[in-house]
């Protein structure tokens, strides 16, 4: 596609409800990130996936969170047991790869989480 | 351990004034750095980078930002700014030996006003 497509926009869920995010990346770029941006914390990694490699996950917060990028395209990022900490604005990015010369990510609009 | 600092979270200034916002940056390896800028309510996109070459890079928008390896700096600068330059800048760093992972300052809030 022509950017980062992300859904949903907003989701509003109650404590404890698992959910789930989507990032559609731009086609031919292998590497996807996730960021998560809260009010106070700037832009804090979450997790990044190249081709077919395993992903870094260092930046996952907790083990509630986890995500997944099915065929090389489609990522998920899934939280369970949902906290009010979790609430934030969780962004994916994605990029031609790692190499710095082409590792300029293009970001999505974002999907804007609210725990109640 | 915080890699990037910026030093500003808030830059109040005047249309058509100069502005500068600073990025210091900490690593033991050599880094690469990007300015992202987000606009309101939008996503972020890429103002400059700096790989390698000339210290000071040019970016979109009249942006410049100047790589001063001995201070450990990037600062962003541009000479006269417009009421469409309010948005939050965010200085980034890959470092060389974690290629994938861009580490964002905290961001600073430029509001311009007339």
């Amino acid at each position: 596609g022509a950017g980062v497509s992300q859904s949903p926009s907003n989701k509003v869920t109650e404590k404890g409800k698992d959910v789930e995010l989507r990032c559609d990346p731009i086609s031919g770029h292998t590497a996807l990130y996730w960021y998560r941006q809260s009010l106070g914390q700037g832009l804090e990694f979450l997790i990044y996936f190249q081709g077919n490699s395993a992903p870094d996950k260092s930046g996952l917060p907790s083990d509630r969170f986890s995500a997944e990028r099915t065929g090389g395209s489609v990522s998920t990022l899934t939280i369970q047991r949902t906290q009010q900490e979790d609430s934030a604005v969780y962004l994916c990015a994605s990029s031609l790869a790692l190499l710095p010369g082409a590792n300029v990510l293009t970001f999505g609009a974002g999907s804007r989480l609210t725990v109640l | 351990a915080q890699s990037v600092t910026q030093l500003d979270s808030q830059v109040p200034v005047f249309e058509e004034a100069p502005v500068e916002l600073r990025c210091n940056y900490s690593s033991s390896v050599s880094v690469y750095l990007f300015w992202y800028v987000q606009y309101p309510n939008q996503g972020l996109q890429l103002l400059l980078k700096y790989l390698s070459g000339s210290t000071l890079v040019k970016g979109i928008n009249g942006f410049e930002a100047e790589f001063n390896k001995s201070q450990t700096s990037f600062h962003l600068r541009k000479p006269s700014v417009h009421i469409s330059d309010t948005a939050e800048y965010f200085c980034a760093v890959i470092r060389t030996d974690s290629w994938g992972k861009l580490q964002f300052g905290a961001g600073t809030q430029v509001v311009v006003t007339p």
